[in-house]
């Protein structure tokens, strides 16, 4: 039933790891969204694909990147984690940009640094 | 540029009682405009939505009315429940735009 579904739910890693998160879709949606969001504070877009167009926000650093292999799969790949990247990762999709189409979010991966 | 305005919370309401969560927006096109609530440890679900003036949107007994005048997105239920605890996030999507502007939420308490 899930459309949107986010692996893992919680991820760890050290310091200047290298971690990937995954997001995959049941939708056939042609848009895919990253947004980070620390605690307490509303999401922030990182960055979104339209279909194989990738689209990066002014100020998403350079430490984060993203791949959408096929329709249905994205990732987020942070290629040194520091302390301050530790936060939930929201994936979300939509049919189309614009005209009021919804983005529809999975349940987010909780990122942690040690 | 755009930008969302809700009220702070926490709102603590016992149960059954009236719920107004403030909204208010700026855009520079015709926005759309949505309610996004977000669970403990979840992510956000569309909860309802509205694409133009005078629009109301509603969904499990909340709803949410676009005035364009007042350029206001007020979420309203008659009666909420210990369920409803949640965070609620006012947003707007603007013409052209793919990126949703968010308010920084109203975390909305329900006792017994």
């Amino acid at each position: 039933d899930a459309m949107v579904i986010q692996n893992p739910r919680y991820q760890v890693t050290q310091f200047g790891k290298p971690v990937t998160l995954s997001c995959s879709q049941t939708l056939n949606h042609n848009v895919m969204y990253w947004y980070q969001q620390k605690s307490s504070q509303a999401p922030k877009l990182l960055f979104h694909y339209y279909d194989k167009d990738f689209n990066n926000e002014a100020d998403t650093p350079d430490n984060f990147q993203s791949r959408r292999p096929n329709t249905s799969f994205c990732f987020l790949d942070i290629r040194s984690p520091g302390l301050g990247d530790a936060a939930m990762y929201l994936c979300a999709t939509s049919r189309e940009t614009g005209g009021g189409q919804p983005q529809h979010f999975g349940d987010g991966t909780r990122l942690s640094i040690l | 540029g755009n930008s969302v305005t809700q009220m702070e919370g926490p709102v603590t309401l016992s149960e059954e009682a009236f719920l107004t969560i403030n909204c208010t927006y700026t855009a520079t096109g015709y926005p759309s405009l949505f309610w996004y609530v977000q669970y403990p440890g979840e992510g956000l679900q569309l909860l309802l939505k509205a694409t133009k003036a005078d629009d109301k949107g509603s969904n499990k007994g909340f709803e949410a009315t676009y005035r364009k005048e007042t350029t206001s997105f007020h979420l309203e239920k008659g009666s909420v429940q210990v369920s409803d605890s949640a965070v609620y996030f006012c947003a707007l999507l603007d013409t052209g735009r793919r990126a949703l502007t968010f308010g920084s939420g109203t975390r909305l308490q329900v006792q017994p």
